[in-house]
């Protein structure tokens, strides 16, 4: 099955740095590979996504990068803010169809941001 | 707030005890997914129903059993309750083809 490997499992950065958190696959049919970010006590919350056929996809502040041949994605923080604080989680999955879901989750990152 | 209803939110029981946890997918929405999320394991994928039917399986253990019914809720059944199974139970939902998935609050399982 696959198996995701997530580094650093902590970070600690100031306030308008950049942060970044990388993730290896181990299953090349895997196609999906979406970060998930869960503040303390909350429930995890897709931030975002990228599919194989793609090498990087931007959303403001958020990037993430996506090397297939070396089977490793990378999340992109720039300008954080305290806000940012959380764990961030990134997941891989063969998707097709209905099985979206079936995520292998990296262990996570805890990101501080201070002020 | 996901959509996606999970109860309880807290639930301390004994070792050997059977406990049922619910969930409610966001409306729409036709797959349910269970995770299991403790310190050392991280977010671990439980098992998946799409429209009733089971669809995917995870590493879920003999001990836990789930279903999900006619009006789409699940529950996720777990008995011979041991120490180990102390654990964050996340429920979630999802629109076909999409990817994203919407999570509940968890559902918190202590196990004394």
């Amino acid at each position: 099955g696959e198996n995701v490997e997530q580094h650093p499992s902590t970070l600690s950065v100031q306030e308008g740095d950049s942060a970044v958190i990388k993730c290896t696959y181990s299953d090349s049919a895997s196609n999906y590979f979406p970060w998930y970010k869960q503040e303390l006590g909350k429930r995890p919350q897709l931030i975002i996504d990228i599919r194989s056929n793609v090498g990087e996809k931007k959303d403001q502040r958020i990037a993430v990068t996506l090397n297939k041949t070396a089977k490793h994605f990378s999340l992109h923080i720039t300008e954080t803010q305290p806000e940012d604080s959380a764990v961030y989680f990134c997941a891989a999955t063969r998707a097709g169809g209905t099985s979206y879901g079936k995520l292998t989750f990296g262990q996570g990152t805890i990101l501080t941001v201070h002020p | 707030d996901s959509g996606v209803t999970q109860t309880p939110k807290h639930l301390i029981t004994a070792t050997g005890q059977r406990v049922t946890l619910r969930c409610s997918p966001r409306s729409g929405d036709l797959s349910v997914y269970w995770y299991q999320q403790s310190l050392d394991q991280g977010l671990q994928f439980l098992i998946q129903y799409y429209n009733g039917e089971e669809r995917a399986k995870g590493n879920i253990l003999e001990r836990f059993s789930a279903q999900q019914f006619p009006d789409l809720h699940s529950e996720l059944n777990l008995s011979s309750l041991e120490l180990g199974d102390s654990a964050l139970y996340f429920c979630a939902s999802s629109v076909q083809n999409t990817g994203e998935l919407f999570f509940g609050e968890g559902s918190r399982l202590t196990v004394l």
